[in-house]
């Protein structure tokens, strides 16, 4: 079963616009902790953020947002006012307290496009 | 830090040769992972190691895989022989659970990769 679902595979936006990916998670761990990675053109991932499973608090840096809530099983990211800069992939990952937190399942990716 | 280090970046290669993938994890760093990523199956672990010993191999896809780690600065990952499926891109990560605050998870810093492309 898939753990980590980003449905979204592309997003196109323009400039300026706000844009928010989205990624559904399961697990049967009572303790987890989900990342956002970016993968960026040039092709290395860049860590954005992590929370575990105890923490819903919503957390804001920059244009960054994100919004994890347990009841739906999720944790969108948003990003307001989009820049060209921002144009990449966005791996949203789960890992597991029961296996030792040390695998990292990540999603299939959304590949964002900002359009000047 | 100069990050997590791969080499070589890009390797082109022909069927059936040893191909040899190389990885300097972050000095301090106590874990290091190898991932695979493809178009069809995404991001991939293949192995991890703590402390030098690897801890979790069952993703290596078959016994043509095989990944060491002599010391704490270095890591491999050999094909042998390789396949035009091996084709992909590699990357090394390394990570320390210590000084992550109490949040109790690796946040795994990656390598720039190594893109391998077998004909």
């Amino acid at each position: 079963a898939q753990k980590v679902t980003q449905a979204q595979t592309e997003i196109s936006v323009v400039e300026k616009e706000d844009v928010t990916l989205d990624c559904v998670y399961e697990t049967r761990d009572t303790t987890y902790y989900l990342f956002w990675y970016k993968q960026p053109p040039s092709g290395e991932l860049v860590f954005l953020i992590r929370r575990n499973s105890f923490d819903e608090q919503n957390e804001i840096s920059g244009r960054y947002s994100w919004n994890f809530q347990k009841s739906t099983s999720s944790f969108n990211f948003t990003i307001t006012a989009s820049q060209v800069v921002d144009s990449a992939v966005y791996f949203c990952a789960l890992s597991e307290q029961g296996t030792g937190a040390n695998n990292l399942f990540f999603g299939t990716g959304t590949r964002l496009t900002v359009i000047p | 830090d100069a990050g997590v280090i791969q080499s070589p970046r890009h390797e082109v290669t022909e069927m059936g040769q040893e191909v040899t993938l190389r990885c300097k994890p972050i000095s301090g760093h106590d874990y290091l992972f190898w991932y695979r990523q493809t178009m069809m199956r995404g991001l991939e672990l293949l192995i991890y190691f703590n402390n030098n010993v690897p801890i979790d191999d069952s993703g290596m896809p078959e016994d043509r895989f095989s990944a060491k780690m002599p010391n704490a600065s270095f890591s491999t990952l050999k094909i042998q022989p390789s396949e035009p499926r091996d084709s992909a891109v590699y990357f090394c990560a390394s990570s320390s659970i210590w000084g992550q605050g109490n949040s109790g998870a690796n946040v795994l810093t990656f390598g720039a990769g190594s893109r391998l492309t077998v004909l």
